[in-house]
């Protein structure tokens, strides 16, 4: 299975810091088709995931676009900047272009 | 407005079997794909079952392949996770999930239902 590798574990910030989250995979993450199937959610305290990003770079529907994401191949990363009180809660990057699609084991977005 | 409602978990021994359903609403459910996916308390996500929009293809984690069951009945707009000789690691609250053709793997999400395996 691929292995998503998530640095730092904990991220402890001050609202209006960026924050930057990496997510290393085991194997490329790019499909034949040339797309890369390479996804971010978070999961706010007590809620549902919500997906942020989709195929590397692409914002979902309403994600506010001081979320970016970026990377190629095996390096991903999300990168908040100006972080608000609505961003805490755990990240987790996900993919979906080997089989079985895997999560990586999040990173806990606090404040310091 | 897309709403995914998941019913049917609570408290069962190790061994014994039980039915989530996932009821849809606010889309054509027929024509996406959809997806189980669960969290073991204070643990990370994991997926654990895909069907297709028409039930042609269905695909497990191994971690529950052989044991689980996903199947959806179109007409009722409803979801199904049907869970056989459970074992204590598959507590766990348990989402419904739906595919976005556009992208997004898990573009919406249920509130999640709890199993708890215990004797």
């Amino acid at each position: 299975d691929v292995v998503l590798t998530q640095t730092p574990v904990s991220l402890s910030v001050t609202l209006g810091d960026q924050a930057s989250i990496s997510c290393r995979s085991s194997q490329s993450l790019e499909y034949s088709d040339g797309y890369t199937y390479l996804e971010w959610y978070l999961q706010k305290p007590g809620q549902s995931p919500q997906l942020l990003i989709y195929e590397v770079s692409n914002r979902f529907s309403g994600v506010p676009d001081r979320f970016i994401g970026s990377g190629s191949g095996t390096d991903f990363t999300l990168k908040i900047s100006r972080v608000e009180p609505e961003d805490l809660g755990v990240y987790y990057c996900f993919q979906a272009t080997h089989d079985p699609p895997t999560f990586g084991a999040g990173t806990k977005l606090e404040l310091k | 407005e897309v709403q995914l409602v998941e019913s049917g978990g609570g408290l069962v021994q190790p061994g014994s079997s039980l039915k989530l359903s996932c009821v849809a609403s606010g889309f054509t459910f027929s024509s996406y794909n959809m997806h189980w996916i669960r969290q073991a308390p204070k643990k990370g996500l994991e997926w654990i079952a895909l069907i297709y929009y028409d039930s042609s293809n269905k695909y497990y984690a191994d971690s529950v392949k052989g044991r689980f069951t996903i199947s959806r009945d179109n007409s009722k707009n409803t979801l199904y996770l049907e869970m056989n000789s459970l074992r204590s690691e598959d507590t766990a609250m348990y989402y419904c999930a739906k595919s976005n053709w556009g992208g997004g793997i898990f573009a919406y999400w249920g509130q999640g239902t709890l199993v708890t395996v215990s004797s």
